[in-house]
């Protein structure tokens, strides 16, 4: 079975210093994995993805995630901190396989709350 | 049009009601999700359209809760009998959905804010 598990309900951050979002996976074919962001009050915006190629992607904002087969993780990540970026992250994977049929559909992380402190 | 389009984009009703959102999607985006957001939680998966497949309807909590797609277009969710529980945001999703080309990014609308007093 597919899923995505994001382990901590929160993450508190002070303002400058580098900040990680975790996130774990499992899929059956090949990992397609996702970062999403909702600010407050807001839909959902997209903020990088893992499809192939380098493990490490970076993506919207500074962010950036480095793909770990062996961890099967997709850690999100930000050297620098900001105050502007306390909002909640989704993490999601599907399987892109192209015979994935209705594995195709995504998977959701129950997301994590980010507070960066000033 | 340019984004996903949802509306009504707030909506107040008794218990009682039935109400009707509405989602326009990207144009030429072959699947749409619907998902419900209560306050301060995650994404709950309600139902996932692809193309002329057969809708997965696996996350609609209850015989209350029914959508629509007409081919690629707009999509309708309709909560007959609405109850307090169902107060949440209701957002919708577009993506491609095209094996060899899709990367698999959703493009989300704004939501519709459902309030049931």
């Amino acid at each position: 079975a597919q899923s995505v598990a994001q382990p901590e309900d929160q993450v508190n951050v002070a303002e400058g210093n580098p900040l990680t979002v975790k996130c774990t996976y499992s899929v059956s074919g090949n990992p397609y994995l996702f970062w999403y962001v909702q600010y407050p009050n807001r839909g959902l915006q997209f903020l990088l993805k893992y499809i192939t190629g380098d493990n490490l992607v970076k993506g919207s904002y500074g962010f950036e995630a480095e793909f770990n087969k062996s961890q099967t993780s997709f850690h999100l990540k930000k050297p620098s901190a900001l105050v502007s970026d306390s909002a909640l992250y989704f993490c999601a994977v599907r399987d892109g396989s192209v015979n994935a049929g209705n594995n195709r559909k995504l998977i959701w992380g129950l997301g994590t709350s980010l507070a960066v402190n000033p | 049009g340019a984004g996903v389009s949802q509306s009504p984009s707030n909506k107040v009703t008794e218990k009682g009601k039935d109400v009707e959102l509405r989602c326009d999607p990207i144009s030429g985006h072959t699947a749409l999700y619907w998902y419900r957001q209560r306050l301060g939680q995650g994404l709950e998966f309600l139902i996932y359209f692809q193309g002329n497949s057969a809708p997965d309807k696996s996350g609609l909590p209850s015989d209350r809760f029914s959508a629509e797609r007409t081919g690629e277009s707009v999509s309708t969710l309709t909560i007959q009998r609405t109850q307090q529980e169902d107060s949440a945001v209701y957002l919708c999703a577009s993506s491609l959905a095209d094996a060899r080309k899709d990367t698999g990014e959703l493009f989300f609308g704004e939501g519709s804010r459902l309030t049931v007093l």
